[in-house]
């Protein structure tokens, strides 16, 4: 079935530094991505949406200045979060879209990054 | 944009019971509504979902019923077991757009 693949699953940084997380579709081609964060007890929010090759659409009040996109190609997307802060915290997974219709309409999510901003 | 509800946000049964989660969501135009189940620190997993032009639709001991008319949807599962606890999010999806409701926490009690 479709698998994306995410890393890193867990990640501690220093206040002020960049994190880079990996969405890459291991065998489909993901056509769209969807970034979302989740905070404890929370839903899943929808930060911003990608298609390759093209800049990515911010949901509003998500700065695309702090959570940088870029999906440069159909098998791998990343989100970098700069200059993190402790309130960016939270727990980030990627879905793509564009794999077989019967297993989720073609949404698949990666395991998700838990990130902890110290 | 799409708004989706979600009620109740937990829910206790007893094991053998039956559990019921209800959505509704704003935009008619929402022609897929996917059923997540998420533990804590994983991935959402798709357990069943219904498009717009569908009522119902059954896997086993989960179903998901659509009425498009009053823009709710509804998550059934008969016979809880212990391994049911979970959160379970439905979402709503026009195009390219999923949004989530904000989630019912389960627990079936042995």
């Amino acid at each position: 079935g479709a698998v994306v693949s995410q890393h890193p699953s867990r990640v501690i940084c220093k206040s002020g530094t960049s994190v880079k997380i990996e969405c890459r579709s291991l065998d489909f081609q993901a056509t769209t991505m969807f970034w979302y964060r989740q905070f404890p007890k929370q839903s899943l929010m929808l930060m911003a949406t990608s298609n390759e090759g093209s800049k990515a659409t911010y949901e509003q009040g998500v700065e695309k200045d702090k959570f940088l996109i870029n999906h440069a190609s159909l098998t791998l997307s990343t989100l970098t979060v700069t200059s993190a802060h402790p309130e960016d915290s939270s727990f980030y997974i990627c879905s793509a879209r564009g794999g077989l219709e019967g297993q989720g309409y073609g949404y698949t999510f990666g395991s998700g990054t838990r990130l902890t901003v110290v | 944009g799409e708004n989706v509800e979600q009620h109740p946000s937990t829910l206790s049964v007893q094991e053998g019971d039956s559990a019921v989660i209800k959505c509704t969501y704003s935009d008619s135009a929402s022609n897929y509504f996917p059923w997540y189940k998420q533990e804590l620190g994983k991935r959402p997993q798709l357990i069943i979902d219904i498009r717009s032009n569908v009522g119902e639709k059954k896997d086993q001991r989960i179903a998901v019923t659509l009425n498009k008319t009053a823009k709710h949807f509804s998550l059934h599962i008969t016979e809880t077991q212990p391994e049911d606890s979970a959160v379970y999010f439905c979402a709503a999806s026009i195009n390219n757009d999923m949004r989530f409701g904000a989630g019912t926490r389960l627990t079936v009690k042995p």
